[in-house]
C-alpha cells in the first residue's frame, strides 16, 4: 500500500545541523520530494530526487536515498531560525507516476532554538 | 517553475454555503490538481482536474461536494459544497511539472473556516 511515514517533531539549537528522516512503502517510487510549510503559508519545494540517485545535495541541503530499506533523509547544514517550519517528504507511488497523485507523510514539525 | 495565484487566502463562512477557491496559473499547463490539508494533518489529494474532461476523484470526495472546473489551460475553480465544520481546512491547488523541472508546485492556499 501506499504509506509515508515521518517522525513529527525535532528540535535543535541554531547553527546545529538537522536531520528529518522518512520511509516510504512504494518500492517503485520514482520521484522522493521534500516540502516546507511555514506557518500560514502554502507548500514550498525544496528539493527533489530522483530514485535512481543516492544523494543530491542543494547548498545547505543534502538529501539520502536508501532504496533497499526505503528511507530519505533531509539534512539542513548550519540550521537558522528561519527554517522553523513543518517539512513534508512526498512520494509518488509507481502506478501512479502518470498521476501526478502525491501521497505525502505527516509532516515534521522543526523547531529552532537560538 | 510555474507561478499559481490562489484566491482567496482565507475565508470564514456560515455552514450550509458554499464557497468557490480560484487557482490561476502564469502558463498552460495540462494537470492541475486540488488537495486538502486538514488542521494538523498531512495533504490528501482531492480530485485531478484536466482540461475539457471531468475531475477525477479520489475515494472519499465526490463531484457534488467538491465540484470543479477546468475552463482552460491556466485556470480552475474548486467549490466546496453545503458546508459544514468538518470542512474547516486549507485547500491548495498544485500543477504539474514542466520541462526540465520535475516539482510540482503549489498555490499559497485557501484557509477556510466554517463556523
Amino acid at each position: 500500500g501506499e504509506d509515508v511515514e515521518q517522525s513529527l517533531f525535532l528540535s535543535v539549537r541554531e547553527g546545529d545541523s538537522s536531520v528529518i528522516n522518512c520511509t516510504y512503502t512504494d518500492s517503485s517510487s520514482t520521484y522522493l520530494y521534500w516540502y516546507k510549510q511555514e506557518p500560514g503559508a502554502g507548500l514550498q519545494l525544496l528539493t527533489y530526487i530522483f530514485s535512481n540517485m543516492d544523494m543530491k545535495q542543494d547548498q545547505r541541503l543534502t538529501v539520502l536515498l536508501n532504496k533497499k530499506d526505503k528511507h530519505l533523509s533531509l539534512r539542513i547544514a548550519d540550521t537558522q531560525t528561519g527554517d522553523s517550519a513543518i517539512y513534508f517528504c512526498a512520494e509518488i507511488p509507481g502506478e501512479a507516476s502518470n498521476t501526478g497523485k502525491l501521497i505525502f507523510g505527516q509532516g515534521t514539525t522543526l523547531q529552532v532554538k537560538p | 517553475s510555474a507561478v499559481i495565484s490562489q484566491k482567496p487566502s482565507r475565508d470564514i463562512c456560515q455552514r450550509g454555503t458554499s464557497l468557490t477557491i480560484q487557482c490561476q496559473v502564469d502558463s498552460q499547463v495540462t494537470m492541475m490538481f486540488w488537495y486538502r490539508q486538514q488542521p494538523g494533518q498531512s495533504l490528501t489529494l482531492i480530485a485531478t482536474a484536466n482540461q475539457g474532461s471531468e475531475a477525477t476523484y479520489e475515494s472519499g470526495f465526490v463531484i457534488d461536494k467538491f465540484p470543479i472546473s477546468r475552463p482552460n489551460l491556466t485556470f480552475s475553480t474548486l467549490t466546496v459544497s453545503n458546508m459544514s465544520p468538518e470542512d474547516s481546512s486549507i485547500y491548495l491547488c498544485s500543477v504539474e511539472p514542466e520541462g526540465v523541472y520535475y516539482g510540482y508546485t503549489f498555490g499559497s492556499g485557501t484557509r477556510l473556516t466554517v463556523v
